[in-house]
């Protein structure tokens, strides 16, 4: 079964918006992470957060981790066209055991 | 150079058949994955193996068995294929076998069985 549902399952913004994509999870987690697929292209690493870490940036992307509402984010400002892509959120917990969102389908219009 | 190359890239095949999808990392990663993803693309993991264990899904029939010649190496052996086993099949590796790695994915194999 899948652990992570991401929200909304689809976003389409102009360029130069933010965007801003959710996370919910079912159960406890050691880390959760953030890839991006483009289309017919595998899954790339964005950002590892911890279950004791809150907040971590990298360039534009800013994810948040709230372990209380067992729910993530993942904010891209000042979005390109080139951020088309799913984004998937997917959860690590500590039997080794990792599992995937149904994924967050990003447009970005110039 | 690519960093999780996976051979072929797409796979058409009649069920009842037995294929290989092969994986190969340059990144002297401790572990390798794979992964199915289906038409809907949710994304789920079949296996997960280093040179000391291999981690099964239960939910993945025995007619899947990964291989492993060596440590940069894991091949994905498919007995009988089926209908539903038609999916884009990931190969992934990470520094280290806790999940607490971020993984890098192959480019995918599309499997279609007719």
């Amino acid at each position: 079964s899948q652990q992570g549902e991401e929200d909304p399952q689809a976003l389409s913004i102009q360029e130069g918006e933010n965007a801003t994509m959710n996370c919910s999870y079912k159960t406890s987690i050691n880390n959760l992470q953030w890839y991006r697929q483009n289309s017919g292209r595998g899954l790339v690493h964005l950002i590892l957060i911890r279950s004791n870490e809150r907040e971590k940036h990298s360039g534009r992307l800013r994810v948040t981790l709230d372990t209380s509402k067992k729910s993530s984010s993942l904010l891209i400002t000042a979005s390109r066209a080139a951020d088309t892509a799913s984004y998937f959120c997917a959860t690590a917990n500590n039997n080794n055991d990792m599992r995937f969102g149904a994924g967050t389908r990003l447009t970005v219009k110039p | 150079d690519t960093a999780v190359s996976q051979t072929p890239k797409y796979l058409v095949t009649q069920m009842g058949n037995d294929k290989s999808i092969k994986c190969e990392q340059n990144l002297g990663h401790d572990t390798m994955y794979w992964y199915k993803q289906d038409s809907k693309k949710f994304l789920k993991i079949m296996f997960s193996y280093n040179n000391k264990e291999l981690i099964i899904n239960e939910t993945v029939p025995n007619r899947f068995s990964p291989k492993s010649p060596d440590k940069a190496h894991l091949n994905l052996h498919i007995n009988s294929l089926e209908l539903g086993d038609s999916a884009v099949y990931f190969c992934a590796s990470s520094q280290r076998g806790s999940l607490t790695y971020e993984q890098y994915f192959g480019p995918g194999t599309r499997l279609t069985v007719t």
